[in-house]
């Protein structure tokens, strides 16, 4: 089974801090996600990685950056939380080329005061 | 452009009622998938189904079933006899493009409650 685990299931920070959130795929893919989810708005792409040290802005990349420097592993990180980032990120990874069958982490519910 | 509109955003239906989520999409290209996609309370998205846009073969699974329609461009979703474990989010999204990236553009979700 694919497994895609999150580093925090609830978050708390502060106005201000930087935040970082970490997601882990134990199925060698090449393709990462980050989505946020917001009620109504359904799941909206933040960035994703298709390779190591690769990146692509998704629809809504403003006040995100990610990285990724192993495989397995892609972060998002909040530069400067702000309130209106409060939300659910969801992590996901799949294959390329061939399902196109996202596979998704727990989802982090981020708070920001 | 990729767009997928869920007009329902919450339904209540009794247990043992059959529901229908519906799912429209747009898409210029000819070749996509189209998805249904599970959020039980827990969080996680679980998938469910996935077409192809060559395949416009309906599919059941239990007391699942999957209505694809090209000519209305639409991939709506059965519950047949609810069960109140069938309470959650679900989200219809949709791949295009030509890219092997697997974006997925995602509809706003349906709340579904099942009551017992």
């Amino acid at each position: 089974d694919v497994k895609v685990t999150q580093s925090s299931r609830y978050l708390v920070k502060r106005t201000g801090e930087k935040v970082f959130l970490e997601c882990v795929q134990d199925m060698d893919h090449e393709n990462m996600f980050w989505y946020r989810q917001d009620p109504g708005l359904g799941l909206r792409l933040i960035y994703f990685s298709y390779d190591v040290k690769m990146k692509e802005k998704g629809d809504i990349p403003e006040g995100y950056s990610v990285s990724r420097e192993k495989k397995e592993r892609f972060s998002l990180i909040l530069e400067s939380a702000s309130t209106n980032q409060t939300s659910m990120y969801l992590c996901a990874s799949n294959p390329p080329r061939v399902t196109k069958t996202q596979y998704f982490g727990p989802g982090t519910r981020l708070l920001v005061l | 452009a990729q767009k997928v509109t869920q007009a329902q955003t919450e339904i209540s239906v009794v247990e043992k009622e059959d529901v229908t989520l519906d799912c429209v999409y747009e898409t210029r290209d000819t070749t996509y998938y189209l998805f249904w996609y599970k959020q039980p309370p827990s969080g996680e998205l679980v998938f469910l189904i996935r077409r192809n846009s060559f395949d416009e073969q309906n599919e059941i699974s239990g007391r699942y079933s999957w209505n694809f329609q090209k000519s209305t461009s639409s991939f709506n979703f059965t519950i047949t006899a609810s069960q109140v474990v069938d309470s959650a989010v679900y989200f219809c999204a949709l791949y295009a493009g030509g890219t092997s990236y697997g974006k997925l553009t995602f509809g706003q979700g349906t709340i579904l409650t099942v009551h017992p």
